[in-house]
């Protein structure tokens, strides 16, 4: 029962360097998110797609764009990585936008250096 | 803007030791309040939905309520098992689609 699966797990990238980060889920969910967290601060919404073909700005999306490949896969891009983006970062999906539980992968751990 | 503010940032627990966690949250009409588990190393884990004051849910040892101004978990009895953070998530009516999180309580039981 794989829920949400992230991947890679870690990552080290350099700065400037270009990456994608992958997120795929099996419980036939609509909605996907890409969070954040940082020491601190909380979970951040980076960005989100209530369905399959549709996506939208989250509370800090500067630096990052978003595929929905389909309705199982989610990925997230940084074009130009900068030491800023150093953080941990979580997929999660829901069945819809509105009163349902989001269900979190386990994070894949970036550096940029 | 909505806000959501926990307290404690940490709380140690003798097991057994009974206490409850706070968060306070500032929205512009509930949609849902979300309560969720996170262990070192993983992603969060969710406990409970709670939607209008007065609302009550248990899980095992644990039990959240929720006021129009803040929700408690309660931690009834723990156990070792139960060391983790305890986040705590707001979802507003005119926003549905963000939720807000508070930075967690981080809790411990020692046995």
């Amino acid at each position: 029962n794989a829920g949400v699966t992230q991947t890679p797990k870690f990552q080290v990238l350099k700065t400037g360097q270009s990456m994608t980060l992958q997120c795929a889920q099996d419980m036939n969910h609509n909605s996907m998110y890409w969070y954040r967290q940082d020491p601190g601060m909380g979970l951040r919404l980076i960005y989100y797609s209530a369905s399959e073909g549709t996506t939208d700005k989250g509370e800090v999306p500067n630096g990052y764009n978003v595929s929905r490949l389909n309705k199982r896969e989610f990925s997230l891009r940084l074009e130009s990585a900068a030491p800023s983006q150093t953080s941990v970062y979580f997929c999660a999906s829901s069945a819809g936008l509105s009163n349902q539980p989001q269900h979190f992968g386990d994070g894949t751990r970036l550096s940029i250096l | 803007e909505d806000q959501v503010t926990q307290s404690p940032e940490a709380l140690r627990l003798q097991e057994g030791e009974s206490s409850s966690l706070n968060c306070s949250y500032t929205v512009s009409g509930l949609r849902g309040l979300f309560w969720y588990r996170q262990d070192p190393g993983k992603g969060p884990e969710f406990l409970f939905t709670l939607y209008s004051a007065g609302e009550e849910k248990e899980k095992e040892r644990l039990k959240a309520t929720l006021t129009k101004k803040e929700s408690f978990l309660h931690i009834t009895a723990p156990k070792p098992e139960d060391s983790a953070t305890y986040l705590c998530a707001v979802q507003d009516g005119g926003s549905a689609r963000q939720l807000t999180f508070g930075s967690g309580t981080q809790l411990t039981v020692l046995p």
